[in-house]
């Protein structure tokens, strides 16, 4: 069965700390991985995409890696900010059609203080 | 930021009442979603559409219909609302490069009494 399991559920850190976030599928044929953001009362953000070529991508602060051996991601975020509370959902596509299936994880529901 | 956009961004109605959730987008995707998101679980497909007159049903089996009459535009309408049909309704779109890379609206928060 296709499925993305995110792990923690949720998360409490200090601003200016650093977390990783983790995610695993089980999800095949795998075409690509994505990470979003999603603020309180808003609609995901995309953050990052992750190819089956790809092991590590950056955007600003945040980092994600792929290993589509052991079928696992993670997302750091480094030096965390107030605005960096959000939640952050792990989606994976498979190529099982032409409209791409996605499979979302629950999200790790991350709380910055300061 | 993304151009697309949801209203009404809260919604409090009775039973059995009809209700539409507008959806629009100003990026010209050919390709548009609903999605029912529930507090600490996953998004769940209702509806998707790859382009005008293309309507189709996702997983969640749903009491809702859509029609797409424009590109622009994809309506939901729940023709007698219900409390189990309270949740947090999602309207995306993509791009028709195929990397599926969604672009959300913020959200209709339903309740329905």
């Amino acid at each position: 069965k296709n499925q993305v399991e995110q792990s923690p559920q949720s998360l409490i850190i200090l601003e200016g700390k650093n977390c990783t976030l983790q995610c695993n599928y089980t999800v095949s044929p795998f075409s690509n991985l994505r990470w979003y953001k999603q603020d309180t009362g808003r609609g995901p953000v995309s953050l990052t995409i992750m190819t089956f070529s790809e092991n590590t991508k950056s955007n600003g602060r945040y980092t994600a890696t792929l290993d589509a051996d052991t079928k696992q991601s993670s997302l750091h975020i480094t030096a965390s900010q107030l605005s960096d509370s959000a939640s952050y959902i792990c989606v994976v596509s498979d190529r099982g059609s032409t409209l791409g299936r996605l499979y979302f994880g629950r999200g790790t529901q991350l709380t910055v203080w300061p | 930021e993304a151009d697309i956009y949801q209203t009404p961004r809260y919604l409090v109605i009775g039973t059995g009442k009809k209700i539409t959730l507008e959806c629009s987008q100003t990026m010209g995707h050919d390709k548009m979603y609903w999605y029912q998101q529930d507090p600490g679980m996953e998004l769940h497909l209702i509806h998707y559409s790859y382009g005008v007159n293309s309507t189709e049903k996702g997983d969640l089996s749903s009491e809702s219909t859509v029609s797409r009459i424009r590109t622009e535009h994809f309506p939901l309408t729940l023709e007698s609302a219900r409390p189990s049909h309270t949740s947090q309704y999602l309207c995306a779109s993509s791009e028709p490069r195929g990397d599926e890379k969604l672009f959300f609206g913020s959200g209709t928060q339903l309740s329905v009494l």
